[in-house]
């Protein structure tokens, strides 16, 4: 099936900072999102972008499909910001049915 | 968009027995999905399940283990059968949302149901 590597798997910032996660997949795909695990487990969709780039607020995202890789942008970081930031792939063979990476656990510092 | 209406959001169980969680969706879709994330890991699919026919396991997911009901469009249980401390997880169904297809979306999730089997 098809592979999700997600890098760094940790991040630890200061408040303020900017920072850039990446999420590389080995084949084609139909769909990619990009979701905000919160501490209560909640996962929150941020992103719906299998290629180009979205913005939305402090947040944006960017898909090369043709390159196999997605990359999320965050500025200006807040502590609210905290949690495991995951990507999530449907590839074109797979069927109806998400893979996820192993996530990036993002920690912001005040 | 879909709304996803899950529960119980947590629960504490005794080993041996068995807990039920459930998904009601706002809106009529095909397929529903569960998923499984064990304490510090990645989301899993345990299985897919179609209304008015049987649920498709996962490698490494059996019935017996998690049976799965979807009596109609906007409704679908899993039960976690003769648990044991390993099957402490968060436990999340999901629904590809064919309106937010269309605004470009993809998949919805539900809370979650936090297990702890004791």
């Amino acid at each position: 099936g098809i592979q999700v590597e997600q890098s760094p798997p940790d991040l630890i910032l200061q408040e303020g900072a900017n920072s850039t996660l990446r999420c590389n997949f080995s084949d084609s795909v139909n769909n990619l999102q990009w979701f905000h695990q919160n501490p209560w487990g909640q996962l929150i969709n941020l992103f719906y972008i299998p290629s180009g780039t979205k913005q939305n607020g402090r947040l944006s995202a960017t898909t090369v499909a043709t390159e196999r890789y997605s990359l999320l942008y965050i500025s200006s970081s807040q502590t609210t910001d905290s949690g495991v930031y995951f990507c999530a792939v449907e590839g074109e063979t797979s069927g109806s049915r998400l893979t996820f990476g192993e996530g990036t656990q993002l920690t912001v510092n005040p | 968009s879909a709304v996803i209406s899950q529960k119980p959001s947590r629960d504490i169980c005794q080993r041996g027995t068995s807990l039920t969680i459930q998904c009601q969706v706002d809106s009529q879709v095909t397929m529903m999905f569960w998923y499984r994330q064990q304490p510090g890991q990645s989301l899993t699919l345990i299985a897919t399940a179609n209304q008015g026919s049987e649920a498709t396991y996962e490698s490494g997911f059996v019935i017996d283990k998690f049976p799965i009901s979807r009596p109609n469009l906007t409704f679908s249980t899993l039960t976690v059968s003769n648990m044991s401390p390993e099957d402490s997880s968060i436990y999340l169904c999901s629904v590809e949302d064919g309106g937010w297809a269309q605004a470009n979306y993809g998949y919805t999730f539900g809370s979650g149901t936090r297990l702890t089997v004791v």
